[in-house]
């Protein structure tokens, strides 16, 4: 079935360095895919996301680039402050897989010092 | 416009008791998920409805948990009865077009 994998954590980076959060897919069809946030006590907040190969996703900073040679949307951020210290969640749908559900991944824990 | 809205937003019962959540999508929006996040792990489907009608509820442990959608707007997801590891975030999701989905707070469930 379908999966995502991403790289786990925690992370801790200083404010103003260059983030990468590797995440890799496997689907039986063409996914779109997300990459979602979450704050402590809220539920995830949509990040950004890309539908197509080669599609560029972004917003607040971060960026991810849907890379179907390489199944993978690894999200960067050129250079991360303390309010980016979140949960970040790589995630997948796949109408063609026979759902259209999200697929997970187990999410990467993110610690920015000033 | 109002987000997707859950209640309560946090609950401690004991084991074998039942328990109830609701959830009111964003207006408009069709197809309603409820998902189970268990502790340092990714949300996981439990049901899936488009409209009034569940397409998928291939992961919901049917001998104790069930949920309804009546008139295709808001949703109640019930568990009786509750055990230790149904202890988790319970969150609610919608969308409009079914490939972006917009989450909830979620609920914060506590088994003792």
């Amino acid at each position: 079935g379908d999966s995502v994998t991403q790289m786990e954590g925690p992370v801790t980076l200083s404010e103003e360095a260059f983030l990468t959060i590797n995440c890799t897919y496997t689907a039986t069809g063409y996914p779109s895919l997300f990459w979602y946030v979450q704050y402590p006590g809220e539920g995830l907040q949509l990040l950004l996301k890309a539908t197509k190969a080669d599609d560029k996703g972004s917003n607040k900073g971060f960026e991810a680039t849907y890379r179907k040679e390489t199944t993978s949307f690894h999200l960067e951020k050129g250079s991360v402050q303390v309010s980016d210290s979140e949960v970040y969640y790589c995630a997948l749908s796949d109408p063609q897989g026979g759902s259209e559900k999200l697929v997970f991944g187990k999410g990467m824990k993110l610690t920015v010092n000033p | 416009e109002a987000g997707v809205v859950q209640s309560p937003r946090y609950k401690i019962i004991e084991k074998k008791q039942p328990v109830a959540f609701w959830c009111n999508p964003i207006s408009g929006h069709n197809t309603l998920y409820w998902y189970r996040q268990n502790l340092g792990q990714g949300p996981e489907l439990l049901i899936r409805y488009e409209n009034e009608e569940a397409v998928d509820d291939s992961q919901l442990p049917k001998d104790r948990f069930s949920a309804e959608r009546l008139k295709g707007v808001d949703s109640t997801l019930k568990i009786q009865p509750a055990e230790l590891g149904d202890s988790a975030v319970y969150l609610c999701a919608s969308s409009l077009d079914s490939r972006t989905q917009y989450f909830g707070p979620g609920t914060r469930l506590t088994v003792l």
